[in-house]
């Protein structure tokens, strides 16, 4: 079992739709959860990240941590064309322990 | 500011050679660390450096190995390349006081081994 599971997709919704990507984790030692959003031959962009359970809202994004049933989501309201890209869960258990453990990612498309 | 810079974007080897990359961290950020990223896969973390020294390591084999430099640039390595290597190698950033591990990425570098 990978540590970080998440369904690569692609994802399809239309424009103004409210999107859920999510991710599951095996690690219970995981405290940081991340989402970063990577465009085509670009590297990754961190959009949002959470420290231990709850929500965080930044704009458009809301992401959620249960760590309970070690289950992660990001929400996107209102989703644009640009929004358009393949989107990163990203776990890390902190105090210098190994690097951030990635899940394989989920392509999503915006139809305008 | 120009964020993490990676040096060359895009290279082709054959089995057998070495690949050196190159990587200039965000200013103001003095840790850096490389990601392995295959094609329709996540980032793999392969090493972190920080004060010049390998501080963590991820499940890769010898043949990849780095070094920082005391202005913070950094290079990585590849001995004896393998078909398997092909990937997106990224350079991440941090600050020292980045509890949460929280990375500033460049945009890659490609390599193609053939």
């Amino acid at each position: 079992q990978k540590e970080v599971e998440q369904d690569p997709g692609p994802l399809s919704v239309p424009e103004g739709a409210i999107v859920s990507l999510n991710c599951t984790y095996s690690n219970s030692a995981f405290q940081y959860f991340m989402w970063y959003r990577q465009y085509s031959r670009k590297g990754p962009e961190l959009l949002m990240y959470t420290y231990s359970s709850g929500n965080k809202e930044d704009g458009r994004f809301t992401a959620q941590v249960d760590k309970s049933s070690k289950y992660i989501s990001l929400f996107i309201r209102d989703s644009q064309p640009s929004d358009s890209a393949t989107y990163l869960c990203a776990t890390y258990s902190g105090g210098g322990a190994d690097g951030l453990t990635f899940g394989k990612g989920t392509h999503l498309i915006i139809q305008p | 500011d120009a964020g993490v810079t990676q040096s060359p974007t895009h290279l082709i080897k054959t089995r057998g050679q070495q690949v050196t990359l190159r990587c200039s961290p965000k200013s103001g950020h003095d840790t850096v660390s490389w990601y392995q990223q295959a094609l329709g896969q996540g980032p793999q973390f392969i090493f972190q450096y920080y004060e010049e020294e390998e501080r963590q390591r991820g499940n890769f084999p010898d043949r990849f190995s780095g070094h920082q430099f005391p202005n913070y640039s950094s290079e990585l390595n590849v001995n004896a390349l393998l078909l398997g290597d092909s990937a997106l190698y990224l350079c991440a950033s941090s600050p020292t006081d980045s509890g949460a591990n929280v990375l500033t990425f460049g945009a890659g570098s490609r390599l193609t081994v053939l």
